[in-house]
């Protein structure tokens, strides 16, 4: 059974400072995803990973994935207040269903 | 263009009644997933619809969860005989390709 953790679940951090949450999987797949949440929205698609040492970024986020680790990380740089929100990663199975990770909430404080 | 809709945004009943959750995917989208995210379970996957295959219910919690998907487009979601761990948020997607799912509002169903 296909099992998705994220850490840390919380993180609190101030303006300007670099942070980064991890994604770990526990059976191999073809495509990680990484999406936003704002409180009481639906999910934002943010990056589709799909080969192993994929690396994109958008904006201050940069997220990357090594496949034969089983791990994804997603990098805050210089972090603004805007960027609060919850973040999940997501993990294919089979050509169907995303397993998701417990998501992380990330608070930036001015 | 129009995204995916789901209807309604939100939904109170009574234990033990029936509720109707729509999903309106985006148009020419083959493939439909409904999933849902409640406190305790975070984020689970219920059901998906893929052209006219079989629908793979595998994710479905009991048999009082039933989705009927008409002319490869709209999708109902069916609670029978609601229970107060049904109380979720019902998210729908729908997608092109297996790359990537695009997630509706969602409806939070509240179950009294």
């Amino acid at each position: 059974e296909l099992k998705v953790e994220q850490n840390p679940l919380f993180l609190s951090m101030q303006e300007g400072k670099n942070y980064t949450i991890y994604c770990n999987y526990s059976t191999t797949s073809d495509r990680l995803y990484w999406y936003r949440q704002d409180p009481g929205k639906s999910l934002e698609s943010l990056f589709v990973l799909l080969s192993n040492g994929a690396v994109k970024q958008e904006g201050r986020l940069m997220a990357s994935l090594d496949t034969k680790a089983r791990l994804s990380t997603l990098h805050i740089t210089a972090a603004v207040h805007d960027l609060s929100a919850t973040y999940f990663c997501a993990v294919g199975q089979g050509a169907q269903k995303l397993v998701f990770g417990q998501g992380t909430r990330l608070t930036i404080n001015p | 263009g129009a995204g995916v809709s789901q209807s309604p945004s939100n939904k109170v009943t009574e234990k033990g009644k029936d509720v109707e959750l729509r999903c309106d995917p985006i148009s020419g989208h083959t493939a439909l997933y409904w999933y849902r995210q409640s406190l305790g379970q975070g984020l689970e996957f219920l059901i998906y619809f893929q052209g006219n295959s079989a629908p793979d219910k595998s994710g479905l919690p009991s048999d009082r969860f039933s989705a009927e998907r008409t002319g490869g487009s709209v999708s109902t979601l069916t609670i029978q005989r609601t229970q107060q761990e049904d109380s979720a948020v019902y998210l729908c997607a729908s997608s092109l390709t297996a790359y990537e799912q695009y997630f509706g509002p969602g409806t939070r169903l509240t179950v009294t």
